[in-house]
């Protein structure tokens, strides 16, 4: 298994939907994992920050599943300022840097 | 003020020249990162230095080489550039002990190579 994996997508999804992206990692020791926003020709950005079952902010919700080794991120209501790539993150086994899956596209239209 | 600064934004150049990127924080933070964004968008670890000290090297060609004179800054060296060297390089600072989670980035410097 690859240190975090995404599907890539992209997810075109119409303004108010609801929409969930997975992600799997392979350090079973990892405690943990984040979520960053990157939009489009911009540097990445923390969204979110996952240490125990799931983290919820407004529309975002994370969940983990240490059992399986997975993350999802829920975007509720999805807004056209979405739009952006969203990159799953995870501390590499020494801890002394954070490794990026390749990104899940998203892309909310009117 | 811009908390982690890269210039140059944009570097377009011939191969084989060698050219430079440099990099500073002003967020206080004891540990700096490159991270290189290819063509495909994936975003990987070149290098990371704590407190002046290399931590992280991971598998680049040595035509690569960082260099970070205090904790502020960390620059990097590329020589004989090649075609495969397009990209865009990102520079990245944290707290290495509280919250790795949370990199701060430049804006990224874009790098063409013809």
């Amino acid at each position: 298994r690859k240190e975090v994996e995404q599907d890539p997508g992209p997810f075109n999804v119409p303004e108010g939907a609801t929409v969930a992206f997975n992600c799997t990692y392979s350090n079973s020791a990892s405690q943990s994992f984040f979520w960053y926003r990157q939009d489009c020709r911009k540097e990445p950005k923390l969204l979110m920050s996952v240490y125990s079952s799931g983290n919820e902010d407004g529309r975002f919700t994370a969940q983990l599943n240490r059992a399986s080794q997975y993350i999802s991120l829920l975007i509720r209501d999805s807004k056209l300022s979405d739009s952006a790539t969203y990159l799953c993150v995870v501390p590499n086994q020494a801890g002394t840097a954070l490794i990026f899956g390749k990104g899940t596209t998203l892309s909310v239209s009117s | 003020d811009t908390a982690v600064s890269q210039t140059p934004k944009y570097l377009v150049t011939q191969m084989g020249n060698d050219k430079s990127i440099k990099c500073e924080q002003n967020l206080g933070h004891d540990t700096m990162y490159w991270y290189k964004q290819d063509s495909k968008k994936f975003l990987k670890i070149m290098f990371s230095y704590n407190n002046k000290e290399l931590i992280i090297n991971e598998t680049v060609p040595n035509r690569f080489s960082p260099k970070s004179p205090d904790k502020a800054h960390l620059n990097l060296h590329i020589n004989s550039l090649e075609l495969g060297d397009s990209a865009v390089y990102f520079c990245a600072s944290s707290f290495r002990d509280r919250d790795i989670g949370e990199l701060f980035f430049g804006e990224g410097s874009r790098l063409t190579v013809l």
